[in-house]
């Protein structure tokens, strides 16, 4: 167990909906990272988040958003869902987001969009 | 750019087999960071190693050993006599300035029994 908590385990919902995905980081880590992991593109890095700011970006849809709040949780909101979005979210956080970190990860939200 | 790039998709052995999953990364930058993470059947990602760019010691940690060789941009991770919860997905990955882990496409291994 990383300490990293993600809810929900399981989503499933349509296309054109919305969806939020939430993560507690470890005990003490200030940063939070999501990646999306599918059969064609692999693990892909969306967006980190340190201390509430948002720190660096990658390939993030524009219909995809997050936000890290003051106790550090984190959300994920994905909009106007396409098949294509079906795949495993994962959260990961690390102490001080810095490139030496090791992130850990929680154990994903699996997303189906029928 | 970073790349990682794990050419083997998939490895079966036989249980008490060596295994070796190769991992080749490339960077401009001088200093940076390794890693290989588990993937099981259940979906988590484990972490397994982290190793900088300056320490090229190799590591053992009971079965599994990592190899890093800076001149040739390779850390390969050796798991010695395999055991069936062994199998699983393994990814390396490298983090340089730029926050993020890139990873390779990962390694599946099968162990049977």
């Amino acid at each position: 167990d990383s300490g990293v908590t993600q809810t929900p385990k399981h989503l499933i919902t349509a296309t054109g909906q919305r969806v939020t995905l939430r993560c507690s980081p470890r005990s003490g880590d200030l940063s939070v990272y999501w990646y999306q992991q599918s059969l064609d593109q692999g693990l892909q890095f969306l967006i980190q988040y340190y201390n509430g700011e948002e720190r660096a970006k990658g390939n993030i849809l524009e219909r995809f958003s997050a936000q890290q709040f003051p106790d550090l949780h984190s959300e994920l909101n994905l909009s106007s869902l396409e098949l294509g979005d079906s795949a495993l979210y994962f959260c990961a956080s690390s102490v001080y987001g810095g490139f030496t970190d090791t992130q850990y990860f929680g154990p994903g939200t699996r997303l189906t969009v029928l | 750019a970073q790349k990682v790039t794990q050419a083997q998709t998939e490895i079966s052995v036989v249980e008490k087999e060596d295994v070796t999953l190769d991992c080749v990364y490339e960077t401009r930058d001088t200093t940076y960071y390794l890693f290989w993470y588990k993937q099981p059947p259940s979906g988590e990602l484990v972490f397994l190693i982290r190793r900088n760019s300056f320490d090229e010691q190799n590591e053992i940690s009971g079965r599994y050993s990592w190899n890093f060789q800076k001149s040739t941009s390779s850390f390969n991770f050796t798991i010695t006599a395999s055991q069936v919860v062994d199998s699983a997905v393994y990814f390396c990955a490298l983090s340089s300035n730029d926050y993020k882990l890139s990873f390779g496409a990962g390694t599946t291994v099968t162990v049977r029994a």
